[in-house]
């Protein structure tokens, strides 16, 4: 499959059961983050965001949550199903007005 | 009606070869960039471009040039290929430089394998 030879942190969960997929941002000056999606052969899609004078934003059976005191975003995926299968990014708005991304997780969903 | 469009979707060529890479968006942004996905999946900026002027050059070889013939398209050349430079382009647009508050819509990427 796709994650052979990969070495990203993989989640899995069962199918129905929450999904809290992690990031740890580097910057402390970054007021701009994106989660983003990746299915197999595509291209990230983007899922949510959050500026940085917000700690939690919700979506449809998405939740993002900031912690600026220890640098770390989260996203929830409430009822977790196959179709969320994917790598996850989150990505930060630098001073460079760059978008740096994130390592990537795994999130495998298990029927 | 795809929101990000680029061409070739697969492209297998030999070192030393001259290749592009084509990208269009119909979603009226002004910003559009390239980022390179290495096997680790891990993805990284390479340019930007808004309103046709190079934003963001994140020391990227020369080899590689990009060139935008108007807002819509942003076209990505490599010279002299690499082994190296095996990986997966993806072409991207905003709205604004400043991605804040403005989501950068990506393609489906282009999967670049020298040999």
């Amino acid at each position: 499959g796709e994650s052979v030879g990969l070495h990203l942190p993989t989640l899995s969960v069962q199918e129905g059961d929450n999904s809290i997929i992690n990031c740890a941002y580097s910057n402390s000056a970054s007021d701009y983050f994106i989660w983003y999606k990746q299915e197999s052969g595509k291209g990230p899609q983007f899922i949510i965001d959050i500026r940085s004078n917000m700690d939690k934003r919700q979506g449809q059976r998405v939740t993002v949550l900031l912690n600026k005191t220890v640098k770390h975003l989260s996203l929830q995926i409430a009822a977790t199903q196959p179709g969320d299968s994917a790598v996850y990014f989150c990505a930060e708005k630098t001073s460079g007005n760059k978008l740096v991304f994130g390592a990537g997780t795994i999130l495998r969903v298990k029927s | 009606d795809t929101a990000v469009s680029q061409t070739p979707k697969y492209l297998v060529t030999q070192m030393g070869n001259d290749k592009s890479i084509k990208c269009e968006q119909n979603l009226g942004h002004d910003t559009m960039y390239w980022y390179k996905q290495d096997s680790k999946k891990f993805l990284k900026i390479m340019f930007s471009y808004n309103n046709k002027e190079l934003i963001i050059n994140e020391t990227v070889p020369n080899r590689f040039s990009p060139k935008s013939p108007d807002k819509a398209h942003l076209n990505l050349h490599i010279n002299s290929l690499e082994l190296g430079d095996s990986a997966v382009y993806f072409c991207a647009s905003s709205h604004a430089v400043s991605p804040s508050g403005n989501t950068i819509y990506f393609g489906e990427g282009s999967w670049l394998t020298v040999v």
